[in-house]
């Protein structure tokens, strides 16, 4: 079983306050995605790595995923109150296509 | 953009009745779904995966009699709950996955409340 472990869990930061989480594995994923989730909704998709040290930006987001495809960040610069959510990354194996998720980290961003 | 729709949204029953949730991919067809249970604060976690025309795949531990799955067709899979306990309450978040681009889309969830 592949096994994604998130930290930190949980994050209370001040408005405009930097942060990263990161999202670790054992296993080499063919993929990992990151996804933003509110409360009563499905999850949103935010990006998708592929490759071994690619790093991606959206906007205020930076995305980074490990050279050799087992673990992976988000930094958030300038964290805004409607960063606030639950931020998951998964992993996508390269035969069943498969999601794993990671534990989870719910950010809380105050104003 | 691919659109996944749950239904019902949220849906109360009381302990012993059997509860339908239906996924349906509106825009795009999807040979393979699936499903995930999340509880509160909690990650997503897989509970099968419904191909279409054949049987589902269940993970482990997973009661596949109580949680009984049906992809009869390219855009919708339906998880049924039977036999509903307390325990079973959850939110259940289907996903469907195009057929030809393999990209995986998911639905907004259904929140299921077993009295």
């Amino acid at each position: 079983t592949q096994l994604l472990e998130q930290s930190p869990q949980f994050l209370s930061i001040q408005e405009g306050e930097n942060l990263t989480v990161y999202c670790n594995s054992s296993s080499v994923f063919s993929s990992l995605q990151w996804y933003r989730q509110e409360p009563g909704e499905g999850p949103v998709l935010l990006v998708t790595v592929v490759t071994g040290g690619e790093v991606k930006k959206l906007k205020r987001l930076t995305f980074q995923f490990g050279d050799a495809r087992k673990d992976s960040s988000l930094h958030i610069t300038a964290a805004q109150t409607g960063d606030t959510g639950l931020y998951l990354c998964a992993g996508a194996d390269g035969s069943a296509r498969q999601l794993t998720f990671g534990s989870g980290t719910q950010l809380t961003v105050l104003p | 953009g691919a659109v996944v729709s749950q239904h019902p949204s949220w849906v109360i029953c009381k302990s012993g009745t059997s509860v339908k949730i239906e996924c349906r991919s509106l825009d795009f067809q999807a040979t393979t779904m699936f499903w995930y249970r999340q509880f509160p604060k909690q990650s997503l976690m897989l509970m099968a995966t419904s191909n279409e025309g054949s049987k589902a795949t269940y993970e482990q531990g997973v009661e596949k009699d109580k949680f009984l799955i049906n992809h009869a067709s390219l855009t919708l899979s339906t998880l049924t709950v039977t036999s509903a306990h307390p325990e079973d309450s959850s939110f259940y978040i289907c996903s469907a996955r195009d057929r030809w681009d393999n990209e995986q889309f998911f639905g907004p969830g259904t929140r299921l409340t077993v009295l």
